[in-house]
């Protein structure tokens, strides 16, 4: 069975401050890995997917995510964050059968 | 385009009662997904359909719960009768066949009293 782990549950950060979210994956085969986000009052939204070939991915609004296969990890990070990046945060992984298996999630708390 | 829609945006009843959830996948979309997240944990997998088909329906939780998807266009996912531990937010996705990337819908606050 796959499972995720994400190690922050809540993070609280100035503006300006970098980011660096941490997620691990538990799976045996090929992963695909995903970062979701959810600002408040919105729905969940892509951020950044990892599939295949270079392991630094970008993602929308300045974000990026690396994908280190022996770690079995996929941390998100942003140099520098701002007060609109306020949200919660989900790493979430497909391994086989296309089901979606998500970490409980990390809120982000910026402030200005 | 329209992006997935679910309906109704909230819902409270009472235990004992039966609730209907509705989700709406974006057009051409033949993979739809139900998901829920109970307060404070989780989002976790209940089903998927590809087309009108359940693909995969390990994550429904007990019998009380039946999900459809007739035609294979929108999805109904009904609770009857419900329980306390049903309250959670209820999630839809989509994707297409090709593709293992699914867009979400807003979500169901279902709170059962």
């Amino acid at each position: 069975a796959q499972s995720v782990s994400q190690h922050n549950h809540h993070v609280i950060l100035s503006e300006a401050a970098s980011l660096e979210l941490g997620c691990n994956y538990s799976y045996g085969g090929t992963v695909n890995l995903f970062w979701y986000v959810q600002y408040p009052g919105q729905h969940l939204q892509l951020l950044l997917k990892y599939f295949s070939g270079d392991p630094l991915v970008k993602g929308i609004k300045g974000f990026e995510a690396e994908f280190i296969k022996s770690k079995f990890s996929f941390n998100l990070r942003k140099p520098s964050v701002q007060w609109s990046d306020t949200a919660e945060y989900f790493c979430a992984v497909i391994g086989g059968y296309q089901k979606v298996t998500f970490g409980t999630g990390t809120k982000l708390q910026v402030i200005p | 385009e329209a992006g997935v829609t679910q309906f109704p945006s909230h819902s409270v009843i009472e235990k004992g009662q039966t609730v209907t959830l509705r989700c709406d996948p974006i057009s051409g979309h033949d993979n739809l997904y139900w998901y829920r997240r109970v307060m404070g944990k989780e989002i976790k997998f209940l089903l998927h359909f590809v087309k009108e088909s359940k693909q995969d329906e390990s994550g429904m939780p007990n019998n009380r719960f039946l999900a459809e998807r007739t035609g294979g266009t929108y999805s109904t996912l009904k609770v009857q009768p419900a329980e306390l531990e049903d309250s959670g937010v209820y999630f839809c996705a989509s994707s297409q066949l090709t593709t293992d990337t699914q867009y979400f819908g807003p979500g169901t606050r279902l709170t059962v009293l």
